[in-house]
Order: structure tokens, then sequence, then C-alpha cells
């Protein structure tokens, strides 16, 4: 069974340090991955996926993920905060060949401080 | 063009009535996604429909659940006898096709509370 692991509920940043985000999976093959962004009272955006073309992939608002098999992880990271990157964000699971069903971590507050 | 829509935005209802919860997809999509959000339970896979094929239902929590969609393209989701732990924001999606590689695009959700 797949499964994904966002280690922090809650990450704080100061505005223009580094955002990292941590995701972990269990997957016996290679799957798909994604992050995606919530602001409140909104629904979810896609901000990148890996699909196993280039192991780091880049999204939107400056967003980017490096796929490490060796380590089972794919990570958000983004140089320099913005006040506006201030949301949840999940990062997600679909197996190659299936419904597209998403299996999703438990998601991760990010809060940026001024 | 058009996103994906759901109505209501927010319900409130009492314990032991049923509701219902719209999804209109993006026009051409056939692939339809609902899930549901909670404290508890985080963001968790109900039901999808993937053009006139049998929909997978392995992520319905009970039989107080069903969902259709009707001509392909609208969905509805059905809670009968609504108990306090269904209390969720309910996400529908769609995308182009049901495989892995293609997008997902979210609609705003229903916010159900039961009391």
């Amino acid at each position: 069974a797949q499964s994904v692991t966002q280690l922090g509920s809650h990450v704080s940043v100061s505005e223009g340090a580094l955002v990292l985000l941590r995701c972990n999976y269990s997957s016996s093959v290679p799957p798909y991955l994604f992050w995606y962004v919530q602001y409140p009272n909104q629904g979810l955006q896609l901000l990148l996926k890996y699909t196993s073309a280039a192991t780091l992939v880049k999204g939107i608002n400056g967003f980017e993920a490096e796929f490490k098999k060796s380590e089972t992880s794919f990570h958000l990271t983004k140089p320099s905060a913005h006040m506006s990157d201030a949301a949840e964000y999940f990062c997600a699971v679909s197996a190659r060949g299936n419904t597209g069903k998403l299996i999703f971590g438990q998601g991760t507050t990010l809060q940026v401080k001024p | 063009g058009a996103g994906v829509s759901q109505s209501p935005s927010n319900k409130v209802t009492e314990k032991g009535k049923d509701v219902e919860l719209r999804c209109d997809p993006i026009s051409g999509h056939t692939a339809l996604y609902w899930y549901r959000q909670s404290l508890g339970q985080g963001l968790e896979f109900l039901i999808y429909f993937q053009g006139n094929s049998a929909p997978d239902k392995s992520g319905l929590p009970s039989d107080r659940f069903s969902a259709e969609r009707t001509g392909g393209s609208v969905s509805t989701l059905t809670i009968q006898r609504t108990q306090q732990e269904d209390s969720a924001v309910y996400l529908c999606a769609s995308s182009l096709k049901g495989e892995s590689s293609y997008e997902q695009y979210f609609g705003p959700g229903t916010r159900l509370t039961v009391t």
C-alpha cells in the first residue's frame, strides 16, 4: 500500500528565508508525486508533479522539488519565502497506471513572518 | 474557462438527516473524484468516476455514503442519516482522464457541519 508522510505539521519561516517542506513516500514502485497548496477556504491547487522525467521538478510561484529514490523523498523548497506563501501544503502520491486517485499526507501549514 | 464548481458552499444539518452535495466538473473532463478533508483524518479519497465505467467506491467510509454521476457530467454525493463524524469539507476534482499523469483540478469544497 502507498503512503505519504509529511514531517512537521507546522513550519514557520521569516520572509526571505528558505522554505523547506519535507515529504517521504512509501511505494513498492516509484509512483507519481505531487505537491498541492491550499489557501484558506479554497480548493487545492497543483504546485508541481513528478512523473519520472527530470528528478528536479520546477513548479509555480518559484517552488521546486527533488525526487530522491534512495531516500524515498520528495521535499519541496523555495529559496525566498513571501508573505503570500502562507498556506497549507499537501504532498500526494498516485500509483502509475492507476485511476489517478491521490493519497495525501497530513499537510504542513507554512507560516511566513515579516 | 470555468473551473470545478460545488454547491452548496456550506451546509449545516441535524444529525440523522440526509444531505446531497453537488459537483460540476470542468467540461470535457471524463474523470471525477470526491475527497473528504477532516481534522481527524486529513484528506482522504472517497470515490472515482471514469466515463461510463463502474465507479471505484473503495474509499467510501460506510454504506450511508453513495454517489452518482449523471450523463458523465454532474455528480452528487449523498450522505444518509448524517452523523457528527461526517462533518468535514467535501472536495470534488476532475481531470481529462482517470490516469495518474493527468492533473486533477479541485473545486472550492462544501463544508458540512452536522449538529
